[in-house]
C-alpha cells in the first residue's frame, strides 16, 4: 500500500531531550516536508527536500534539523525541545520536485513539558 | 514572502446548499493553489488544485476559481452533504518556490 508514515505518532518529552520523528515514503517520491499544525495557525511549513541531500527552510525552521541520506527518509531531529515546538507534526511527500499533489503522513503528536 | 488569507474561518450551511471558501494572496507572481480538506483527527487530504494558467477547475460538486488580478482563488462546493463537514485550508506558492503557504483554515460545518 502507498503511504507516508510516520513515527512515534505520539511522544510525551521533556525540556532539552534530544528526540526524532520518522517519516518514510514508499512511493518514490522526490519531494518531502515537514510541517507544524496549531490550532488558530493553520499548517506552516518548517523544512522541505527536493531530492536526496537537498533540503531548504520553510516558514518556522528554528529549533529544529532535517536530513535526506535516503530518497524514502526524512527524519525530523529536535536538538533541545522546548515547550514552543508542542504541536502537531505532519510529513508529507510529493512525486514532483515542485512539491505539488502533496500527500500528508497520519501526524505526530509532540507534547514537550 | 508569501501571505495568504483566508475567510471565513467558520462556515456554517443547510444541507444541500452551497459553500464558498476565499483566499487572498500577496504574491502576484504565485503559480500553484491546492485546497486540502482535513477532517476530525485525520491528515490533510489534497481535493483540488489549479495552475495559474487556469481560470477554473472542477471536479463533481467542488470547484476552484481563480482571479489572478485581484490575486484572490475559492473553493466552490455545491449541494453540501454532512460529509462535507471539515477544515478545509487554501495554499498557494510563489513563483520560482518550492514552498506552500497556507491559509489558517475554515472549519465548514453541514447541518442535516
Amino acid at each position: 500500500e502507498a503511504q507516508v508514515t510516520q513515527n512515534p505518532r505520539y511522544l510525551i518529552t521533556v525540556t532539552g531531550k534530544k528526540l526524532t520523528v520518522t517519516c518514510s515514503q514508499n512511493m518514490n517520491h522526490e519531494y518531502m516536508s515537514w510541517y507544524r499544525q496549531d490550532p488558530g495557525l493553520g499548517l506552516r511549513q518548517i523544512y522541505y527536500s527536493m531530492n536526496v541531500e537537498v533540503t531548504d527552510k520553510g516558514d518556522v525552521p528554528e529549533g529544529y534539523k532535517v536530513s535526506r541520506k535516503e530518497k524514502r527518509n526524512f527524519p525530523l531531529i529536535l536538538e533541545s525541545p522546548s515547550p514552543n515546538q508542542t504541536s502537531l507534526y505532519f510529513c508529507a511527500s510529493s512525486p514532483w520536485t515542485s512539491g505539488e499533489t502533496q500527500y500528508f503522513g497520519p501526524g505526530t503528536r509532540l507534547l514537550v513539558l | 514572502g508569501e501571505n495568504v488569507e483566508q475567510h471565513p474561518s467558520t462556515l456554517s450551511v443547510q444541507e444541500g446548499d452551497s459553500a464558498v471558501i476565499k483566499c487572498t494572496y500577496s504574491d502576484s507572481a504565485s503559480n500553484y493553489f491546492p485546497w486540502y480538506k482535513q477532517e476530525l483527527g485525520k491528515r490533510p487530504q489534497l481535493i483540488i488544485d489549479i495552475r495559474s494558467n487556469v481560470g477554473e477547475k472542477k471536479d463533481q460538486r467542488i470547484a476552484v476559481t481563480l482571479n489572478k488580478t485581484a490575486k484572490h482563488f475559492s473553493l466552490h462546493i455545491t449541494e453540501t452533504q454532512p460529509e462535507d463537514s471539515a477544515v478545509y485550508f487554501c495554499a498557494s506558492r510563489g513563483a520560482g518556490s518550492y514552498q506552500l503557504t497556507f491559509g489558517k483554515g475554515t472549519k465548514l460545518s453541514v447541518i442535516p
